[in-house]
């Protein structure tokens, strides 16, 4: 089956500093790629779709210059959190398309910011 | 128009009971209704899936019966065992390829 990996699985950073997360396909290519952010026992909530090659387009509320993505490859999207806050904590999760459309979703990516 | 409302929020079910779970939605653009599985500190998987153009659709012990006047779909959880218990989410996919999630059911099956 298709299968998504993110790393790291889970970061503490100190208030400020940047962390970047990456999501990865691996058996299959994806055109698009999602990332998501889930509060504690919350629904999943988009943040922004990106497709290979282009810049990703956010979602209302979503600060565009705060969660950088990149989309590099294929296989590969990054989601870096700039000048991270307490408030950014919260549990990441990307989803890869395949082209049937089929989204497939990485473990997730808890962030703890201190 | 893109909310998808679900409920119950929780659910608690006895071992082999039935675990029923409903989901409503209002855009009838939506044209793919995934079900997922997310147990805690992982990402959500896959279960089962429908489309607008089938009325039930079974997989082992999880069905999806889709009312497509009503706007409204469910998933049943046959003979529901302790490691069901996960929260499970309903979502509901756009022609953008973009999924609306449900908020969502914590579901407690006891032993």
């Amino acid at each position: 089956g298709a299968v998504v990996s993110q790393h790291p699985s889970w970061v503490i950073c100190k208030s400020g500093t940047s962390v970047k997360i990456e999501c990865r396909s691996l058996d299959f290519q994806a055109t698009t790629m999602f990332w998501y952010r889930q509060f504690p026992k919350q629904s999943l909530m988009l943040m922004a779709t990106s497709n290979e090659g282009s810049k990703a387009t956010y979602e209302q509320g979503v600060e565009k210059d705060k969660f950088l993505i990149n989309h590099a490859s294929l296989t590969l999207s990054t989601l870096t959190v700039t000048s991270a806050h307490p408030e950014d904590s919260s549990f990441y999760i990307c989803s890869a398309s395949t082209a049937a459309y089929e989204q497939y979703f990485g473990p997730g990516t808890r962030l703890t910011v201190t | 128009q893109q909310q998808v409302k679900q409920s119950p929020q929780s659910l608690i079910v006895q071992k082999g009971g039935i675990s029923i779970i409903n989901c409503a939605y209002e855009n009838t653009a939506f044209d793919y209704f995934p079900w997922y599985q997310q147990f805690p500190g992982k990402g959500p998987a896959l279960l089962i899936a429908i489309r607008p153009d089938v009325s039930e659709k079974k997989e082992g012990r999880f069905t999806i019966s889709f009312n497509k006047s009503a706007k409204q779909f469910s998933l049943h959880i046959m003979d529901s065992q302790p490691g069901d218990s996960a929260t499970y989410f309903c979502a509901a996919r756009n022609a953008g390829n973009m999924l609306t999630f449900g908020g969502g059911t914590r579901l407690m099956v006891k032993p």
